[in-house]
């Protein structure tokens, strides 16, 4: 079975600074990563996914993410947040072919 | 825009009433999925069709629930006898499954449900 884990449930940031928020998955076979955005009453909006190649990946508004194998890792980056970045940030995993399953979420909370 | 569009967005039913969300998927993609999500929480798979076929229910799906796709279009999600603890968001989303492995499920805005 797979599953993710999301060790923050929230992270506090001030405008302009960098964040970095963790996500673990286990499985045992290969995996296909992705982290989702969720701003309030909304559904989710992908910023970004790795299915293979560098495992550096880069996103949509200047999110990037790491796959990290030995560490089971995909950690999310943003080198200078803004207040817009507020929201709920999801890691997922998938097999390739059926379901998503997500961690439980890390609120991104930007002050100014 | 011609996104994963969820109807209603919100309801509010008292407990022991049948409730029906519907579902329309971005309109080429024959991937079709049903996710829950309640208050604090990512979202939970329940269910997902291929075309009109359902291919797999999560243990979550009680037999109160009940997911249709008709012809491998909209789909409709079914609550009976809701209970208390049915309240949650209920997300649709949709992917095109050209081969393997498949890549970006898009979300619609999800249907809000508040049993009283």
């Amino acid at each position: 079975a797979q599953s993710v884990t999301q060790l923050d449930s929230q992270v506090p940031v001030f405008e302009e600074a960098p964040v970095e928020l963790r996500c673990n998955y286990s499985s045992s076979v290969s995996v296909y990563l992705f982290w989702y955005v969720q701003y309030p009453n909304q559904g989710l909006q992908l910023l970004l996914k790795y299915l293979s190649g560098s495992t550096l990946v880069k996103g949509i508004n200047g999110f990037e993410a790491e796959f990290n194998k030995s560490q089971t890792s995909f950690h999310l980056r943003k080198p200078s947040v803004h207040i817009s970045d507020t929201a709920e940030y999801f890691c997922a995993v998938s097999d390739g072919f059926q379901k998503l399953v997500f961690g439980t979420g890390t609120r991104l909370l930007v002050s100014p | 825009d011609t996104g994963v569009s969820q109807d209603p967005r919100h309801k509010i039913t008292k407990r022991g009433q049948n409730v029906t969300f519907r579902c329309d998927p971005i309109s080429e993609h024959n991937r079709l999925y049903w996710y829950r999500q309640t208050l604090g929480q990512g979202p939970e798979f329940l269910t997902y069709f291929q075309n009109e076929a359902q291919l797999e229910k999560s243990r979550l799906l009680s037999d109160r629930f009940s997911a249709e796709r008709p012809k491998g279009s909209f789909s409709t999600l079914e609550i009976q006898r809701t209970e208390q603890g049915d309240s949650a968001m209920y997300l649709c989303a949709s992917s095109l499954a050209a081969g393997a492995p498949e890549g970006e499920a898009f979300f619609g805005q999800g249907t809000r449900l508040t049993v009283v």
